[in-house]
């Protein structure tokens, strides 16, 4: 199937720094990405839609110039937590649907854990 | 808002069968369902996906009734590795811009 990934798995950062997050298509090409957040013990919360070549789509209560995202090309979405507070620490995981396939719907990541000191 | 109902948590012996049930009864004619596995730190899992009867795969089975407003997702024979969290979703296949709302999910624990 269809593949995801993510880069870095985990990382530890400094309050006040950015961090970006790559999330990319192994073998498909995608037009459109989501990206979803997760605290512990919770469902996935959308954050935004990532779209190639155009603006992101951000969820209600999402801060688009806090949360950055960058879908510059039809395989790679980047997502960059600027500034980054102890209360952004969370697991961030993207998702990607392959185009025209019948079986499944979209495909996500192993998400990123972000922890911010 | 996440358009499925599904229990918060259920317990299960190894070997058991597990039948975890999910009601979406504002389902539209266009949504398909679709179950997802997800263990901890890390990413959903596709497992299976339907719109209606009955869809079987090497992993589980997925049991939807004529109206359409409730599924079951049947699990034989699970072990302790199936313990997990399990998202029912449902979504317009069709639109690969609308993404995929997530509620609360089931968490199985399987007991030895």
């Amino acid at each position: 199937g269809a593949v995801v990934s993510q880069h870095p798995s985990r990382v530890i950062c400094k309050s006040g720094t950015s961090v970006k997050i790559e999330c990319r298509s192994l073998d498909f090409q995608a037009t459109t990405m989501f990206w979803y957040r997760q605290f512990p013990k919770q469902s996935l919360m959308l954050m935004a839609t990532s779209n190639e070549g155009s603006k992101a789509t951000y969820e209600q209560g999402v801060e688009k110039d806090k949360f950055l995202i960058n879908h510059a090309s039809l395989t790679l979405s980047t997502l960059t937590v600027t500034s980054a507070h102890p209360e952004d620490s969370s697991f961030y995981i993207c998702s990607a649907r392959q185009p025209g396939l019948d079986q499944e719907t979209q495909y996500f990541g192993p998400g990123t854990r972000l922890l911010v000191l | 808002l996440a358009k499925t109902t599904q229990p918060i948590s259920m317990d299960s012996y190894e070997g058991q069968e597990v039948n975890i049930t999910c009601s979406h009864n504002n389902i539209a004619t266009n949504d398909y369902i679709t179950w997802y596995q997800q263990f901890p730190s890390q990413g959903p899992r596709f497992i299976i996906q339907g719109y209606k009867t009955k869809v079987t795969n090497e992993v589980a089975s997925l049991f939807i009734p004529a109206d359409r407003k409730s599924s079951t997702l049947s699990l034989p024979r699970v072990s302790l590795s199936d313990t997990a969290v399990y998202y029912c979703l449902v979504g317009d296949r069709g639109s690969g811009n609308t993404p995929l709302v997530f509620g609360k999910g089931t968490r199985l624990s399987v007991i030895a």
